[in-house]
């Protein structure tokens, strides 16, 4: 099983600042790399696929980067709205695997 | 506008059995694989079972296999999970999630979910 590790647990930062997520895979799991949000409540979102390419409709302050077993999600300018719940996902192998999360909090 | 509704949770006693349904619209049912997630409470996500867009293969995840079913209606565009020897640690929030291709891919699209208490 690739085991996904999220680092840090829990982000602390301010609106306007940048925030950089780290999500590490145990074995190369080549671009098949996903990023989701999640706030309270709510189903998860996709956000980037294929390690950086965003979803329809998400903004062009979020980035995804990395290959192979190292992966960053960078939001450029935090807004109110992205204070959540970050996962990423590989699904590169079975049984498909998430990260335990970064929870983005001001 | 590809939509996903999960109907079937509630609660059931340790070794009981409940199915869980998803109706899925606005896409080409048999095109894409589709899964079932989990989430406990406050905790984090767990990919459960995918079948397939045309093939029909099914994976599961170890913590389920030999224990859930995963099935389709294609004629009525519908996914289900059937659980049975349900155990406390199968209490979760269940979400229908489909995947971005045929036989791969992504969960770009989630269902509301579907909470399933195991609890006597």
């Amino acid at each position: 099983e690739v085991v996904m590790t999220q680092s840090p647990a829990t982000l602390s930062v301010s609106p306007g600042e940048r925030a950089t997520l780290s999500c590490r895979a145990s074995q190369s799991i080549k671009s098949n790399l996903a990023w989701y949000k999640q706030k309270p409540g709510q189903a998860p979102r996709l956000l980037i696929h294929d390690v950086s390419t965003r979803a329809t409709g998400i903004p062009a302050r979020f980035s995804g980067s990395g290959s192979g077993t190292e992966f960053t999600l960078t939001i450029s300018s935090l807004q109110s709205e992205d204070f959540a719940l970050y996962y990423c996902q590989q699904y590169n192998n079975w049984p498909l695997t998430f990260g335990g999360g970064t929870k983005v909090e001001i | 506008e590809v939509q996903l509704l999960e109907s079937g949770g509630g609660l059931v006693q340790p070794g009981g059995s409940l199915r869980l349904s998803c109706a899925a619209s606005g896409f080409t049912f048999t095109t894409y694989a589709v899964s079932w997630v989990r989430q406990v409470p406050g905790k984090g996500l767990e990919w459960v079972s995918t079948i397939s867009g045309s093939r029909g293969n099914i994976n599961y995840a170890d913590s389920v296999k030999g224990r859930f079913t995963i099935s389709r209606d294609k004629s009525k565009d519908t996914l289900f999970l059937q659980m049975n020897i349900l155990r406390a640690e199968d209490t979760a929030v269940y979400y229908c999630v489909r995947r971005s291709w045929d036989d791969g891919g992504c969960f770009d699209y989630w269902g509301q979910g579907t909470l399933v208490t195991v609890s006597s």
